[in-house]
């Protein structure tokens, strides 16, 4: 079975500072994908960004990029230029490539992001 | 309408209602999901459903009952819920079932009194 933790329950940072949020996970899996997700105050759910195991380049989309040391087992998020709408629960999420096979998402327990103006 | 979505918004019912929950999704995908979302726990997958067909179900109980008439459209019938079932229920789908990120409705606030 699959594990994803995330160490942070709550962090606070000013308008347009740079916050990096931790993830790890515990798998034997070797194909597999990890994700962030951002859920706001209104409870959507959406994809901010996602690394496919095989690919050693980090994943970037805009002001959001991650650190994926796949050894170590980490995949943490980077946010550059932080604004007060990425405030919101961030979930780091894990699923394996079941090729065929029938799977889910399997989530940590999130960080709550607090940006300050 | 586009992505996933979800009707109702809120829903409040008494332990002996039958109430079902709706999601439609307008990606074209093939495969779609039920998660509950409890407070102070992770996000818990329920049912997986692949071309209408149900693959995966993760020891839910049987008062939540799935029913997947097409692609396009997840449904959750619920009877004799339990106050602890009270829980954001989130609808997912993704283009294949085996890999591949997920797309969340807005979800479903139960309230079981």
């Amino acid at each position: 079975a699959q594990t994803v933790t995330q160490s942070q329950p709550e962090m606070s940072v000013q308008e347009a500072e740079t916050v990096t949020l931790s993830c790890t996970y515990d798998t034997s899996e070797n194909n597999y994908y990890l994700f962030w997700y951002k859920q706001p105050p209104s409870r959507q759910m959406i994809l901010v960004i996602r690394q496919e195991a095989y690919k050693q380049q980090n994943a970037t989309e805009n002001r959001f990029s991650v650190n994926f040391q796949k050894a170590a087992k980490s995949f943490s998020l980077k946010i550059s230029d932080s604004q007060l709408g990425d405030t919101a629960m961030y979930f780091c999420a894990f699923r394996v490539y079941s090729g065929g096979g029938a799977d889910g998402l399997t989530f940590g327990k999130g960080t709550h992001l607090i940006i300050q103006p | 309408e586009t992505g996933v979505t979800q009707t109702p918004r809120h829903l409040v019912m008494g332990m002996t209602n039958k109430k079902s929950l709706k999601c439609e999704q307008h990606l074209g995908h093939n495969a779609m999901y039920w998660y509950k979302q409890s407070a102070k726990k992770p996000l818990e997958l329920m049912f997986v459903y692949s071309l209408e067909e149900r693959v995966e179900n993760n020891s839910v109980p049987s008062r939540f009952s799935p029913e997947c008439p097409n692609s396009s459209h997840l449904f959750l019938h619920l009877h004799t819920l339990q106050p602890e079932d009270s829980a954001l229920y989130l609808c997912a789908s993704s283009q294949e079932v085996s890999w591949g990120e997920q797309y969340f409705g807005p979800g479903t606030r139960l309230t079981v009194t």
